[in-house]
């Protein structure tokens, strides 16, 4: 079955401290990955894709076949990070996206 | 460019009842796709359209249907509501199907009683 978890609904730091959003996905074939992000009162928009392997704001996500994971990363958290994340993957050749469960980020003063 | 616009932005419905909503892609995004997000959880898939075409449907009943007109326009029409349908329903368009880079709109806040 194809799935994304998030394992974590809620993730909360110190401005500064290291931040890691985990991702698990369960998927035949081989998928996309991607971390979408909502911030407060924001649409959903994409944040890094795994393809593109590059830096936004500070986030970096390795894809680990091995382990099927995504995890998002950041060396050093700040307040402006606070939103909502979301993996997803889409399966070749498909438009769909399958999205996690989501992790609420909070990061504190 | 307004980006992906969504109407009506709220609605209240109640049980038994249809309600159709619409999406307005950005400017040059001949794809469009729905998605429904209950409190809580994750965007859940419903369906893709491109070029007035169906490209994929996702696990909902037949209650739900959907069309996209020749100005790429589309609407997402639910029969027979169900307290269960009360969501957020997302439209996302992008350039072509199979692109990742979805741009979403601020959702339909659908509320069945």
């Amino acid at each position: 079955a194809q799935r994304v978890t998030q394992p974590e609904k809620l993730l909360s730091v110190f401005k500064g401290a290291p931040v890691e959003l985990k991702c698990n996905y369960s998927y035949s074939g081989s998928p996309e990955l991607f971390w979408y992000v909502q911030y407060s009162r924001q649409r959903l928009q994409l944040l890094l894709r795994h393809i593109s392997r590059e830096s936004i704001k500070g986030f970096t996500a390795d894809l680990n076949k091995g382990e099927t994971s995504f995890h998002l990363k950041k060396p050093f958290a700040q307040e402006e990070d606070s939103a909502m994340y979301y993996c997803a993957l889409i399966g070749s050749n498909t438009g769909k996206l399958i999205f996690g469960q989501g992790t609420t980020l909070q990061v504190k003063p | 460019d307004a980006g992906v616009t969504q109407s009506p932005t709220h609605l209240i419905k109640t049980r038994g009842q249809h309600v159709t909503l619409r999406c307005s892609p950005i400017s040059g995004h001949k794809s469009v796709s729905w998605y429904q997000q209950v409190l809580g959880q994750g965007p859940q898939f419903i369906f893709q359209y491109y070029e007035k075409e169906e490209r994929g449907r996702g696990n909902f009943p037949d209650r739900f249907s959907a069309r996209q007109f020749p100005n790429y326009s589309s609407e997402l029409n639910v029969n027979a509501l169900l307290l269960g349908d009360s969501a957020l329903y997302l439209c996302a368009s992008s350039l072509v199907p199979h692109n990742e880079k979805l741009f979403f709109g601020s959702g339909t806040q659908l509320s069945v009683l």
